[in-house]
């Protein structure tokens, strides 16, 4: 069965603190893993897509790598604005995706 | 800057009521999607549509039901609301049916039933 858990479930950094969240995945013929940051009470904004094993992809402190069986998300120097839930999600090339529950970041000032 | 516009960001209905949460994009997007999220449970897809006036039922189709008689609109409708319903309800759109590149999303409609 395709499935997607995201850890840990919540994260407290302090400002300038770096540290990562993991996607793990199982899913038949991955095409595509996701990235999306998703504020509260908003709809999830699309981060990054990873296509294939060793892929990586950077966007300001943000930084998506790719194995074969997870994901990481790699929060360089976060400052309070990088607070916000981050889901990972998985697609087998069918219409359907595979989300995880989200790693809740908190940075704190 | 494109977009995905859900109509109504909170909505408050009685069981039983009929409700439409409506759904528009601009970018010319084939595919649409109506997910429901709720706390521990992620983002379950309730139905998706790859055409205007074509539908394809998700994982939870159960109580909804959509319409797509435009391209760029996509809606959701729940025949007779129950309290099991309220959630938040986002809507999405993607350029292609298997969405590798992405999906976009709207801001969401935050729904109660009471």
């Amino acid at each position: 069965e395709d499935q997607v858990t995201q850890s840990p479930e919540a994260l407290r950094l302090q400002e300038g603190e770096s540290s990562s969240l993991n996607c793990s995945y199982t899913v038949s013929g991955l095409r595509g893993l996701f990235w999306y940051r998703q504020d509260p009470g908003k709809g999830p904004e699309f981060l990054f897509t990873l296509y294939s094993a060793g892929e990586e992809k950077e966007k300001e402190r943000l930084k998506a790598t790719l194995t074969k069986k997870e994901s990481f998300l790699h929060i360089t120097a976060p400052k309070p604005e990088d607070s916000a839930t981050y889901l990972c999600a998985v697609t087998s090339g069918t219409y359907k995706y595979i989300f995880g529950t989200g790693t809740r970041l908190k940075v704190l000032a | 800057d494109v977009k995905v516009t859900q109509s109504s960001r909170y909505l408050v209905k009685r069981t039983g009521e009929k409700v439409f949460l409506e759904c528009v994009q601009d970018m010319d997007h084939e595919n649409m999607f109506w997910y429901r999220q709720d706390p521990g449970l992620g983002l379950r897809l309730i139905y998706f549509s790859y055409d205007v006036k074509m539908k394809e039922k998700g994982d939870i189709p159960e109580g909804y039901s959509v319409s797509r008689e435009k391209k760029e609109r996509f809606s959701l409708i729940l025949e007779s609301a129950s309290t099991n319903q309220t959630s938040m309800y986002l809507c999405a759109s993607s350029q292609t049916r298997q969405g590798i590149h992405g999906y976009t999303f709207g801001s969401g409609t935050r729904l109660t039933v009471v």
